[in-house]
């Protein structure tokens, strides 16, 4: 199903800048996800974040959760034209079946 | 290593031939889960499977069946292809033990003319 929505659909910086992108979901969680898709390939999950943190750190990925307001920002600092990717994101509903609940993702692309 | 591994990677068929995408994985993985991507669509979950014998539809399982006979393979079976089939296509896996963080294939780019 797909209940996350993700802002912007598309991101174009400069390499060395922030990248900054946004998911918002409709029902309580479990967890929330984010994946990296290279153009064609499958996707590579990135980080989780479970619904009591608020914030988590992986590298250059820093992940926030607002259960309050059901959305979730995935920042990547100091990007890299390698990190020119599709970027998902995806909720496990606490009343699912093991069913992911996924956005349409966000398309970034760095300029070198 | 652990992976997830679909077969082919790339597919050209005609209208109406019956084809088999296979998909096995070895994390020993309860959950095993088949996409199609289309542009603008995003990822759209075809069938799901929980544990051996147990399937599900997804949200787009119309032409497409699945089987779980053994828990590492879940192939894909296109009964009559038809040029709206025409997608690329992913096979996961997760445990729930992990917060159910799905591991991808490569994907299979299926052109049906």
């Amino acid at each position: 199903s797909q209940q996350g929505e993700e802002d912007p659909q598309a991101l174009s910086i400069q390499e060395g800048e922030n990248a900054t992108m946004n998911c918002s979901y409709k029902t309580s969680i479990n967890n929330l996800q984010w994946y990296r898709q290279n153009s064609g390939r499958g996707l590579v999950h990135l980080i989780l974040i479970r619904s009591n943190e608020r914030e988590k750190h992986s590298g250059r990925l820093r992940v926030t959760l607002d259960t309050s307001k059901k959305s979730s920002s995935l920042l990547i600092t100091a990007s890299r034209a390698a990190d020119t990717a599709s970027y998902f994101c995806a909720t496990d509903p606490m009343d699912s079946n093991y069913q992911l609940i996924w956005g349409a993702g966000t398309k970034l692309i760095i300029k070198p | 290593e652990a992976q997830v591994t679909q077969n082919p990677r790339y597919l050209i068929t005609v209208t109406g031939k019956k084809l088999t995408v296979t998909c096995s994985q070895n994390m020993n993985h309860e959950y095993m889960s088949w996409y199609r991507q289309d542009p603008g669509l995003g990822l759209r979950q075809i069938y799901y499977s929980m544990n051996v014998e147990v399937t599900d539809k997804g949200d787009v399982p119309e032409g497409y069946k699945v089987s779980r006979k053994e828990k590492r393979n879940f192939p894909l079976i296109l009964e009559s292809p038809s040029p709206n089939q025409t997608s690329l296509y992913f096979c996961a896996s997760s445990s729930q033990g992990a917060g159910h963080i799905q591991y991808f294939g490569a994907g299979t780019r299926l052109s049906v003319l």
